[in-house]
């Protein structure tokens, strides 16, 4: 697999369901973060987290990282409409600080 | 602070035609990153560069592209004698400081090339 690779590739949901999206990589990381991009748009950041971090929140997001299987975790709680969009995760290769590797992302679908 | 702003935001020539992206960084920004998104991936690196240095150019193509960032005005990146694989979403971010963890993305220029 990929560097940063999310799946499912896609998910659908009823809106007010929660949705997981996972991310796996292979190398060493300084941090790992989640952006969302709408169809044909820009990236927007949600959330970095380090690698000497667990568990980070904001709003209705919970991001899990779990160095020791190189995975990470995004939660969306209590999901709307609004929130269908790709989600890719993003690593630095820990060799560099600045060089970010994305996956594919997964395309989330909410159904009002 | 406007942000990251990339124009144009829309872009099409034709084959063998030279384009040419901006990106102004958020202000007081000297750290800028390229990106390019084909469709249905990811972002994939491209180049790195400070005010007129060219810190990283390891995912740029050996021909045809190049990336500048002069001492004034925006960030160009210029493809010369496009091809239809071309077609993609270019996205620029920039950082105040050296790192990932620092930096914004623009909106990206979507390039098509006929």
């Amino acid at each position: 697999s990929q560097q940063g690779e999310e799946d499912p590739q896609a998910l659908s949901i009823q809106e007010g369901e929660n949705a997981t999206m996972n991310c796996s990589y292979k190398t060493s990381i300084n941090n790992l973060q989640w952006y969302r991009q709408n169809s044909g748009r820009g990236l927007v950041h949600l959330i970095l987290i380090r690698s000497n971090e667990r568990e980070k929140h904001s709003g209705r997001l919970r991001v899990t990282l779990d160095t020791s299987k190189k995975s990470s975790s995004l939660l969306i709680t209590a999901s709307r409409a609004a929130d269908t969009a790709s989600y890719f995760c993003a690593t630095d290769d820990g060799g560099s600080n600045y060089k970010l590797t994305f996956g594919k992302g997964t395309l989330l679908t909410v159904n009002p | 602070n406007a942000g990251v702003m990339q124009n144009p935001r829309h872009l099409v020539r034709r084959r063998g035609q030279e384009a040419r992206l901006r990106c102004s960084p958020m202000k007081g920004h000297s750290h800028v990153y390229w990106y390019r998104q084909l469709p249905e991936e990811g972002l994939k690196f491209m180049v790195y560069l400070q005010k007129e240095n060219i810190i990283d150019e390891s995912g740029m193509p050996k021909e045809r592209f190049s990336a500048e960032f002069p001492k004034e005005g925006p960030s160009i990146l210029r493809i010369q004698q496009v091809v239809r694989g071309d077609s993609a979403a270019y996205f620029c971010a920039s950082s105040g400081l050296q790192g990932s963890a620092e930096a914004f993305f623009g909106q990206g220029t979507r390039l098509t090339v006929v």
